[in-house]
């Protein structure tokens, strides 16, 4: 069965402060892995990583993917109040399956 | 400005009543996704549709829940009869599969209460 875990579920940190999110997943015949942060309402998309090693980059967010390890990593640098969200991660298989993690819930506190 | 539209944003009914929710994916997408989400469970996947083909059900209870999509520019899901466990936000998504890779773009979702 596929699996996406999630960690930490819940972290609280202060403006200016780096974290680091982690998505690890079990899916079979795996394609691509997407990033989403998810405020008030829908869900909306941050990246998606189809090779391992490369960063995608957008602002202080950046994210990388280890296939081989079946993990990825979402990373925010000098953190600010509206980073706070649900962070998820979707792996998704050659047929195009998207199925989500638990998600990260991030608080920034000023 | 391209969106997926779900309507109605917020429904409210009693146990036994049937819910019908819409979606209007983006034009030119062709994969839809039927997602629910709950505070415990996150949000799971219920359904999805390539060119309006189901192509897995499997996260649906069967008994009282239907997905379908009778055109390219609308997908529904419908529960008969309503229960309150299924009190959630149901989600759409659209997507473009090209070749093996799919992104997904969120409707503004459908808050479901069932008294």
């Amino acid at each position: 069965e596929d699996k996406v875990v999630q960690s930490p579920l819940s972290l609280v940190v202060h403006e200016g402060d780096t974290v680091t999110l982690n998505c690890s997943y079990e899916v079979t015949n795996f394609r691509s892995l997407l990033w989403y942060k998810q405020e008030k309402k829908a869900p909306t998309f941050l990246f998606m990583l189809t090779s391992s090693g490369i960063e995608k980059k957008s602002g202080r967010l950046s994210s990388i993917l280890d296939k081989k390890e079946l993990f990825s990593i979402l990373n925010i640098t000098a953190t600010q109040t509206g980073d706070s969200a649900i962070y998820l991660c979707a792996p998704t298989s050659n047929t195009g399956k998207l199925i989500f993690g638990q998600g990260t819930t991030l608080q920034v506190k000023p | 400005d391209a969106r997926v539209t779900q309507t109605p944003r917020d429904k409210v009914t009693e146990m036994g009543q049937e819910v019908t929710m819409r979606c209007q994916p983006i034009l030119g997408h062709n994969t839809v996704f039927w997602y629910r989400q709950t505070m415990m469970q996150g949000l799971e996947l219920l359904a999805y549709f390539r060119n309006r083909a189901p192509l897995d059900d499997s996260g649906m209870p069967k008994d009282r829940f239907s997905a379908e999509m009778p055109d390219a520019t609308l997908a529904t899901l419908k529960i008969q009869p309503s229960e309150p466990r299924d009190s959630a936000v149901y989600f759409c998504a659209s997507g473009l599969k090209e070749g093996s890779y799919t992104e997904a773009f969120f409707g503004q979702g459908t808050r479901l209460t069932v008294v």
